[in-house]
């Protein structure tokens, strides 16, 4: 089974604080993602990459970056966290042109105080 | 643009009910349709999937067409448990960008 896994299940960080959210997957997949998800607005694509040192904006990649650096870890950063960026953080990934699905990790939930 | 609506929640069943919870889409060419579900405290999980017009995906119990006439992937399910309960995702892949674009989530309760 493919297994996506990220560094925490709950982050409680202060306004200001850089924050590092990891994601690792073993399948060797090509495409990883990272999503925010808030009641009412379901899943929001932050930035995604299709390679190692690849990366793309999602739709709402404002107060984010994202580091690449080895094909089964795809890091999410928050430069300075805000209290608006509290929210559940979903990392997913999937085979290129090959499989359509992706499997998410279980979410890391990031309070911002 | 690329977009997906489904039903707002929460849904609330009984035990054996019939299940069925709403999804359209907008989108440009012929894009693949998912549904996802969440279990409380765990990731998203794929249910089924369907990758072109008139294909029925199913799994578990639920079962959701491919309507292209009516840009529909309703999802179904003829008597649902209450380990059914959790939150639905209808969402749509497009181009080859391997994106994938989801609805706001519907969340489904069911009563014992």
């Amino acid at each position: 089974d493919v297994k996506v896994t990220q560094s925490s299940r709950y982050l409680v960080k202060r306004t200001g604080e850089k924050v590092f959210l990891e994601c690792v997957q073993d399948m060797d997949h090509e495409n990883m993602f990272w999503y925010r998800q808030d009641p009412g607005l379901g899943l929001r694509l932050i930035y995604f990459s299709y390679d190692v040192k690849m990366k793309e904006k999602g739709d709402i990649p404002e107060g984010y970056s994202v580091s690449r650096e080895k094909k089964e870890r795809f890091s999410l950063i928050l430069e300075s966290a805000s209290t608006n960026q509290t929210s559940m953080y979903l990392c997913a990934s999937s085979l290129a042109q090959i499989e359509l699905s992706q499997y998410f990790g279980p979410g890391t939930r990031l309070t911002v105080l | 643009g690329n977009s997906v609506t489904q039903m707002e929640g929460p849904v609330t069943l009984s035990e054996e009910a019939f299940l069925t919870i709403n999804c359209t889409y907008t989108a440009t060419g012929y894009p693949s349709l998912f549904w996802y579900v969440q279990y409380p405290g765990e990731g998203l999980q794929l249910l089924l999937k369907a990758t072109k017009a008139d294909d029925k995906g199913s799994n578990k119990g639920f079962e959701a067409t491919y309507r292209k006439e009516t840009t529909s992937f309703h999802l179904e399910k003829g008597s649902v448990q209450v380990s059914d309960s959790a939150v639905y995702f209808c969402a749509l892949l497009y181009s080859s960008a391997s994106k994938i674009i989801f609805g706001s989530g519907t969340r489904l309760s069911i009563r014992p």
